[in-house]
């Protein structure tokens, strides 16, 4: 099984800050028709995950552009460019390169 | 858009089955690669098993294997998880989400609202 770790895992930010969280993969996402499978999602206190970010650098359809993915193989990047008071939760990032689809263990973004 | 809606929270003993349903809105339930993933209480993801477009086939995570059925009923566009055996570690709020339409499972969305299922004595 592909293992997915975050670092941090807990991250308490400053609204209007930059926030950044790592993904790492225990191997390269790399499909090949060249994508990286690797997504994000925020799950919001008491609610489903919500797509943010798809092959590891595209934005979902409705979601702020202060969001953006980056990274390629084994090493991925969610940035976030300005924290808002509505960005807290715990996000978490998905490799779908090959079953089981696993998940980071999730970082928890809360306001300082 | 598609949309996916889940039933009510279950309570069951431990050794009891549980049936979880999703009803597809806005797509046939055949057009869709539905998956489904659990999250235990405080914890992580974790992905259970789903409709693989490449190879038309059913997967479930080797854990799952044996205790774990999924179907679907056209008629009424709506997907079963059925998880049997229950015990206690079975606690979890249970998701239903999809790849794209007619696409490759490169990302999952929407999900559904989650269904609670306590296994408890």
């Amino acid at each position: 099984d592909i293992v997915m770790t975050q670092s941090p895992l807990s991250l308490p930010v400053t609204p209007g800050e930059p926030a950044s969280i790592s993904c790492r993969s225990s191997q390269s996402l790399v499909h090949n028709n060249g994508y990286n499978l690797l997504n994000w999602y925020l799950q919001k206190p008491g609610q489903s995950p919500q797509l943010l970010i798809f092959l590891a650098s595209n934005r979902a359809s409705g979601v702020p552009d202060r969001f953006s993915g980056s990274g390629s193989g084994s090493d991925f990047t969610l940035k976030i460019s300005r924290v808002e008071a509505e960005d807290v939760g715990v996000y978490f990032c998905m490799q779908v390169l090959q079953t089981p689809f696993t998940f980071g263990p999730g970082t928890k973004v809360d306001i300082k | 858009q598609v949309q996916l809606v889940q039933s009510g929270s279950e309570v069951k003993r431990p050794g009891a089955s549980v049936r979880v349903a999703c009803k597809v809105s806005g797509n046939s339930v055949s057009d869709l690669s539905l998956q489904w993933v659990r999250q235990a209480p405080g914890k992580g993801l974790e992905w259970m098993g789903g409709f693989d477009p490449e190879d038309y086939e059913k997967i479930y995570a080797q854990k799952f294997l044996g205790r774990m059925t999924m179907t679907e009923d056209e008629s009424t566009d709506t997907a079963y998880m059925q998880l049997s055996s229950l015990r206690s570690e079975d606690t979890a709020v249970y998701f239903c989400t999809t790849g794209p339409v007619y696409g490759d499972l490169n990302w999952l969305d929407p999900w559904g609202q989650g269904t609670l299922v306590i296994v408890s004595s």
